[in-house]
């Protein structure tokens, strides 16, 4: 399994602000690129994943992400923040050898 | 309706007696996985099956064991949980072992468990 970075571990954001959740991967071939939530004491829910074809990718409750395969990066984004996106958000490469790998997670405090 | 279904939610066990934590798929998934997720920490796979064939993570302790009877069910059986076993356990389903397929990875809510 290659490892992830996850470069922000809490990340405070006032509501309808926009936020960015940056991910870097180690390996520098195709993979499967996937962004998690997980919401207090429960599992986690995909917001978004990118296989092949556009590097820009939407997901669910307005969440983007751009895979860029020269920086190894593949940072979430959303325009404007809601009270109830405050979570935890794991990046997850899933590499050749069909393993999900998971970042240590960014935590997004959305403050009214 | 869940389609990943952990039971319990919560489950509370004694140092060093058996527990085992249930997990059910209305999927039809061929690929099941279970995670353990300590506090503060990422998801970390423990092992998985592909159909019947059990796969083990190199750095999995052997305290550590799963049963899949059917398609729909996987279970985690700790046989003597420590202290440092109390985490979040997630199961996890697949269609293949690419996690490409209809939903990619399907989680289920997770077990909390807490030793005593």
């Amino acid at each position: 399994a290659q490892s992830v970075t996850q470069l922000d571990s809490q990340v405070p954001v006032f509501e309808e602000a926009p936020v960015e959740l940056r991910c870097n991967y180690s390996s520098s071939v195709s993979v499967y690129l996937f962004w998690y939530v997980q919401y207090p004491n429960q599992g986690l829910q995909l917001l978004l994943k990118y296989l092949s074809g556009s590097t820009l990718v939407k997901g669910i409750n307005g969440f983007e992400a751009e895979f860029n395969k020269s920086q190894t990066s593949f940072h979430l984004r959303k325009p404007s923040v809601h009270i109830s996106d405050t979570a935890e958000y794991f990046c997850a490469p899933r590499s050749n050898d069909y393993k999900l790998s998971f970042g240590a997670g960014t935590t997004v405090t959305v403050r009214a | 309706d869940a389609m990943v279904i952990q039971n319990p939610r919560y489950q509370v066990t004694q140092f060093g007696k058996p527990v085992t934590l249930s997990c059910s798929q209305t999927l039809n998934h061929n690929v099941m996985y279970w995670y353990q997720q300590k506090s503060s920490q990422a998801p970390k796979l423990l092992f998985h099956y592909y159909d019947k064939d059990f796969n083990n993570e190199a750095d999995t302790p052997d305290n550590f064991q799963s049963r899949r009877p059917n398609t729909s069910f996987c279970f985690l059986d700790i046989r003597s949980p420590g202290l440092g076993d109390a985490a979040m356990y997630l199961c996890a389903t697949s269609r293949d072992l690419t996690g490409v397929q209809d939903y990619g990875y399907t989680f289920g809510s997770g077990t909390r468990l807490t030793v005593v």
